[in-house]
């Protein structure tokens, strides 16, 4: 059973927008920065959004997140079909002193 | 660019032993915060591990599953981070994926290849 909770499944149609939440506690997303991580199919994850909306380089910012008390959100604009796979939000929880990810949610591009 | 590179997965029965390796290249692996996470087949992710830099005191810390049976360490002399697994058990069956903390305490910029971990009698 995560600790972060979130949809286990999304869908959106190209060039449209779509968001995917994410609700914790106070120990994890309510005290630390979310993270948010894509896997596309058969690939090893990718850090998509760090450290209060950062995105490292190359990410394009079709991709942004937001955060409000112990619930966070991802959205995706402009969708494109290779942006079908696997969203994991993930924070650190200092009740369990480790870093937890949420169940992931997979995002269909129709 | 940051590059990693895994080695050391495999078969193995429950109680047994494993080690996988992981070295980085491209930042200075003696200020690099290092972790583990696990893929079990189907599933999603699960954080595993990490290790701090020895400028942060080198510590580490696990997942509540692992805890007591599987250990991290490093050579920075290798620029090599380790994952001991003892005591293995089917549930421990996955994809096992080293990466590199490029925030603390546990934003993963870059991943390696990862390493497919088989507990099975």
């Amino acid at each position: 059973q995560s600790v972060l909770t979130q949809p286990p499944s999304a869908s959106g149609t190209p060039g449209h927008w779509v968001t995917i939440s994410c609700s914790g506690s106070s120990s994890n997303i309510g005290k630390n920065p979310v993270n948010w991580y894509q896997q596309l199919p058969g690939t090893a994850p990718k850090l998509l959004i760090y450290d209060n909306s950062q995105r490292p380089s190359g990410v394009p910012d079709r991709f942004s997140d937001s955060k409000s008390g112990t619930s966070a959100s991802l959205a995706i604009s402009g969708l494109h079909s290779e942006d079908e796979g696997d969203y994991y939000c993930a924070a650190w929880d200092d009740s369990l002193n480790a870093y937890v990810f949420g169940p992931g949610t997979h995002l269909t591009v129709l | 660019e940051v590059q990693l590179a895994q080695s050391g997965g495999g078969s193995v029965k429950p109680g047994e032993s494993l080690r996988l390796y992981c070295t980085l290249w491209g930042v200075p692996f003696t200020d690099a915060w290092m972790s583990w996470v696990r893929q079990a087949p189907g599933k999603g992710l699960e954080w595993v591990g990490r290790i701090k830099s020895k400028g942060s005191g080198g510590t580490t810390d696990y997942a509540a599953p692992v805890r007591g049976r599987f250990s991290i360490s490093r050579d920075d002399s290798k620029n090599t981070v380790f994952l001991q697994m003892n005591s293995l058990k089917v549930e421990d069956t996955a994809m096992y994926y080293c990466s590199w903390i490029v925030r603390a305490p546990g934003s993963m910029l870059s991943w390696g290849q990862g390493g497919l971990v088989t507990v099975s009698s």
